[in-house]
């Protein structure tokens, strides 16, 4: 069985200080890897995808992937209240399908 | 920007009615999937379709059937609703054609069976 997993939390950071998100995944084909933020009760909204191994940044986040140890990783800067969601890991396996982690939730405190 | 539009927000049935959730998604994408979400258990995947008319069964088919008579629409019906399928229902589209797909989701179904 093909897997995702990720810490459910909740992941408490004060805000201004940088909150690290992890996912790990049992496929080692896997060739394409998503992070989206989902609001409570809103539909998962895609935030960053990564293919290559290193960092890949955009404004205040940034993307890590680790294909040797199977780890991908989200790290989000100078944490707001309004980043306040659950963040999904998603990875496609080089089929149609994504496989998706179940999120782990952050709270970012004011 | 792709759009991906689901004919409800909110839906109350009752058991046994036959439930129809449509989606509709504007930017010419060949693959459309149906998922469902429910707390604890992350995303499941219902359905997909890779070209019109063309449906593939995903981790959880039992009780639901899909459609896909345009390239633009694609509907989940729910054939006899039970309370176990009290869930949100989520609509996603990709391009198809290539290697790295980036999944869009509408903003949801949210149905409850009495």
């Amino acid at each position: 069985q093909k897997e995702v997993e990720q810490n459910s939390g909740p992941l408490s950071v004060p805000e201004g200080a940088i909150a690290s998100l992890n996912c790990t995944y049992s496929d080692r084909g896997s060739q394409s890897f998503f992070w989206y933020r989902q609001y409570s009760g809103k539909s998962p909204e895609l935030i960053m995808s990564i293919y290559s191994n290193g960092d890949k940044e955009d404004g205040r986040f940034t993307a890590q992937l680790n294909k040797a140890s199977q780890y991908v990783s989200l790290l989000i800067r100078d944490s707001q209240p309004s980043d306040s969601a659950t963040y999904l890991c998603a990875v496609n396996p080089g089929t149609y399908k994504y496989i998706f982690g179940t999120g782990t939730r952050l709270k970012v405190l004011a | 920007d792709v759009k991906v539009t689901q004919s409800s927000r909110y839906l109350v049935k009752r058991t046994g009615e036959k439930v129809f959730l449509e989606c509709v998604q504007d930017m010419d994408h060949e693959n459309m999937f149906w998922y469902r979400q429910d707390p604890g258990l992350g995303l499941r995947l219902i359905y997909f379709s890779y070209d019109v008319k063309m449906k593939e069964k995903g981790d959880i088919p039992e009780g639901y059937s899909v459609s896909r008579e345009k390239k633009e629409r694609f509907s989940l019906i729910l054939e006899s609703a039970s309370t176990n399928q009290t869930s949100m229902y989520l609509c996603a589209s990709s391009l198809g054609g290539g290697v790295i797909e980036t999944q869009y989701f509408g903003p949801g179904t949210r149905l409850l069976v009495l």
